[in-house]
């Protein structure tokens, strides 16, 4: 069985400022990772995504996350945040091949100017 | 490419109503998921196929609700009767079967309220 949890329901940062933001997950099996991202009125949208290899994967719009073992964390950086940025942001964990993904419950990104 | 396409993408109907929600998966995709996503409960997986076959519908909150696909290019979801408590928006999402793990794409959603 797989989880996941999101630290945070709400991160603030300034413009410019770096972006954190934390996922630790659970799984029974090697877990493949993925962020989304959803823009308001929108789908979710792919960010990135870990399956094996490189435990660091860089995504789109500058966005980088760690897959950290021990740590079972799987957290998503930005070195400088853009007011295009805000957004909610969700962290998923998939056991399997296109099988179902779990999703975290969300952070909600606001970039203050 | 075409994306996942949902239709309508806003519904307000009555209580009672029958309320019908309408996917087209990506051409290719053999995956295809929906999920409901509320404040409250967050985003919440309710059924998916493969090649258009139900594989789990452990989602499926109760027997109001049901979903279908006839064919790999078309699926529904209907609530009959349905309630205020149905209000959400829900999403289609597809994916294709391949050796490495396939994200899911979204579609925009429908935003559906029951007064």
């Amino acid at each position: 069985a797989q989880s996941v949890t999101q630290l945070g329901s709400h991160v603030s940062v300034s413009e410019g400022a770096l972006v954190l933001l934390r996922c630790n997950y659970s799984s029974s099996v090697p877990p493949y990772l993925f962020w989304y991202v959803q823009y308001p009125n929108q789908g979710l949208q792919l960010l990135l995504k870990y399956t094996t290899g490189a435990t660091l994967v860089k995504g789109i719009n500058g966005f980088e996350a760690e897959f950290k073992k021990s740590e079972t964390s799987f957290h998503l950086t930005k070195p400088s945040a853009h007011m295009s940025d805000a957004a909610e942001y969700f962290c998923a964990v998939s056991g399997s091949s296109a099988s179902k993904i779990i999703f975290g419950s969300g952070t909600r990104l606001s970039i203050r100017p | 490419d075409a994306g996942v396409i949902q239709s309508p993408r806003h519904e307000v109907t009555e209580m009672g109503q029958e309320v019908t929600l309408r996917c087209k998966p990506i051409s290719g995709h053999d995956y295809l998921f929906w999920y409901r996503q509320t404040m409250m409960r967050g985003l919440e997986l309710l059924i998916y196929f493969n090649n258009n076959v139900p594989i789990d519908d452990s989602g499926m909150p109760e027997d109001r609700f049901s979903a279908k696909m006839p064919n790999a290019s078309f699926s529904t979801l209907k609530i009959q009767p349905s309630e205020p408590r149905d209000s959400a928006v829900y999403f289609c999402a597809s994916s294709p079967t391949g050796g490495d793990v396939q994200p899911q794409h979204f579609g925009d959603g429908t935003r559906l309220s029951i007064l």
